[in-house]
């Protein structure tokens, strides 16, 4: 299994733009979830899904900020417009199932640079 | 969610053990412990997790108490490859008595730096 794909792995954009980063999860994983991590706050989960539908948002710092999941194998999160203050690695995991018993993989990230 | 308190950081010397301790003293009953790592420039890797009774895989044993209020995650043949920064998390259920699924609450770790 190639685990969970994040793409681009670099994004450096200006101020104002829309940034639209990439993933995909581990197939046959039901679960999927979006963090964020600046030196700052450290790892902050901002959203998840569960079967493609968003559960819980209450993470996600701004209405500038949107997820969606079309389908099983494809997840994006947006900003937009994009500010200096996004700067952070951004993580996508899944996982198999919900529940307290079972493990989140995560991708490498995207690390992104709002000049 | 239970908090966690762990050293922020630690060495050990390659080809020792590496015993990594975890405070969780206000944990719950059904409340899991995970633990998580992170070298440098790279996502999260699951280690290992476990309610009540001590675990082991091919990375690393983790040990519970017998009161659950503390744990120990235990490398026992300490690599460079083992330097990053390794995450105790308690997991709890959502907020509002959901058990669908358990947040991953990451703290700030401990980072485990180990040298020749």
């Amino acid at each position: 299994d190639a685990g969970v794909i994040q793409s681009p792995r670099h994004e450096v954009t200006e101020m104002g733009q829309e940034v639209t980063l990439r993933c995909k999860p581990i197939s046959g994983h039901d679960y999927l979830f979006w963090y964020r991590q600046t030196m700052m706050r450290g790892l902050e989960l901002l959203i998840y899904f569960n079967n493609n539908v968003p559960i819980d948002d209450s993470g996600m710092p701004e209405d500038r900020f949107s997820a969606k999941m079309p389908n099983a194998s494809f997840s994006t999160l947006k900003i937009q417009p994009s500010e200096p203050r996004d700067s952070a690695v951004y993580f996508c995991a899944s996982s198999r199932r919900g529940g307290l018993n079972t493990e989140a993989f995560f991708g490498q990230g995207t690390r992104l640079t709002v000049v | 969610d239970a908090k966690t308190t762990q050293p922020t950081s630690m060495d050990c010397a390659e080809g020792r053990a590496a015993n990594l301790p975890c405070n969780h003293s206000t944990i719950s009953g059904n409340e899991y412990v995970y633990w998580y790592r992170q070298i440098h420039s790279q996502g999260p890797q699951y280690i290992i997790h476990g309610l009540k009774n001590n675990e082991t895989n091919e990375m690393a044993s983790l040990i519970i108490t017998e009161d659950r209020k503390s744990s120990t995650l235990i490398l026992p043949h300490a690599t460079l490859r083992d330097t990053a920064v390794y995450y105790c998390i308690v997991r709890s259920p959502l907020e509002g008595g959901g058990t669908s699924y358990g947040k991953l609450t990451f703290g700030q770790g401990t980072i485990l730096t180990v040298h020749p």
